[in-house]
């Protein structure tokens, strides 16, 4: 049972496209998050929501959008892609918005826009 | 504002020695620090966590991490490396509104 997943796994694009990329957590949790990793492994927070409520907007350019249909499902949707979103999104959830709870992450996806 | 600084950003050591991954934290009220794995191609996993209470904190896989508020430390260390402790390594503090804040990460090299 996979606790936070996200597809696709792989994600292969050409400049200018518009692409999505879900998440989904079977853990029951409030708190949603998406983060960018770099190709230095520089991880970085993008979004964060609670209750399909947004709560950090750590600003990202709006060619990136979030969207929280239910609690259980964050994803991310980006428009006219450029090449430095090339990147691993990584999309984690923790039970409540409480500084001391754990993120869970998602296995990431990798897009890489040519 | 709350930081991370991880020291070295590869470390070596032989199978069966001890690790010892640096974190130092800047943070101006009492911090929560993490320590995550992450595996190559996979996501991050929880290794351990400081919140309130006992400054060592002992983790998954025989991880532990003492926090020291006088060193503004948080190090990493394990008495006995194995070769499936090859990963990168990262620190992080929470900032508010569970703002993770991540260390620029220590890749762990494993000999045998």
């Amino acid at each position: 049972d996979t606790a936070v997943s996200q597809t696709p796994k792989y994600l292969v694009t050409q400049m200018g496209n518009d692409k999505s990329i879900k998440c989904e957590q079977n853990l029951g949790h409030d708190t949603m998050y998406w983060y960018k990793q770099d190709s230095k492994k520089f991880l970085k927070i993008m979004f964060s929501y609670n209750n399909k409520e947004l709560i950090i907007n750590e600003t990202v350019p709006n060619r990136f959008s979030p969207k929280s249909p239910d609690k259980a499902h964050l994803n991310l949707h980006i428009n006219s892609l450029e090449l430095g979103d090339s990147a691993v999104y990584f999309c984690a959830s923790s039970q409540a918005l409480r500084d001391q709870e754990t993120q869970y992450f998602g296995p990431g996806t990798r897009l890489l826009v040519l | 504002a709350q930081s991370v600084t991880q020291l070295g950003s590869h470390v070596s050591v032989s199978e069966g020695a001890l690790v010892l991954l640096r974190c130092n934290y800047s943070s101006s009220v009492p911090p929560y620090l993490f320590w995550y794995v992450q595996y190559p191609n996979q996501g991050l996993q929880l290794l351990l966590k400081y919140t309130t209470g006992a400054t060592l904190v002992k983790g998954i896989n025989g991880f532990e991490a003492e926090f020291k508020k006088s060193e503004t430390s948080f190090h990493l260390t394990k008495p006995s490396a194995h070769m499936s402790d090859a990963a990168e390594y990262f620190c992080a503090v929470v900032t508010g509104f569970q703002k993770l804040v991540f260390g620029t990460g220590t890749r762990l090299l494993v000999s045998p």
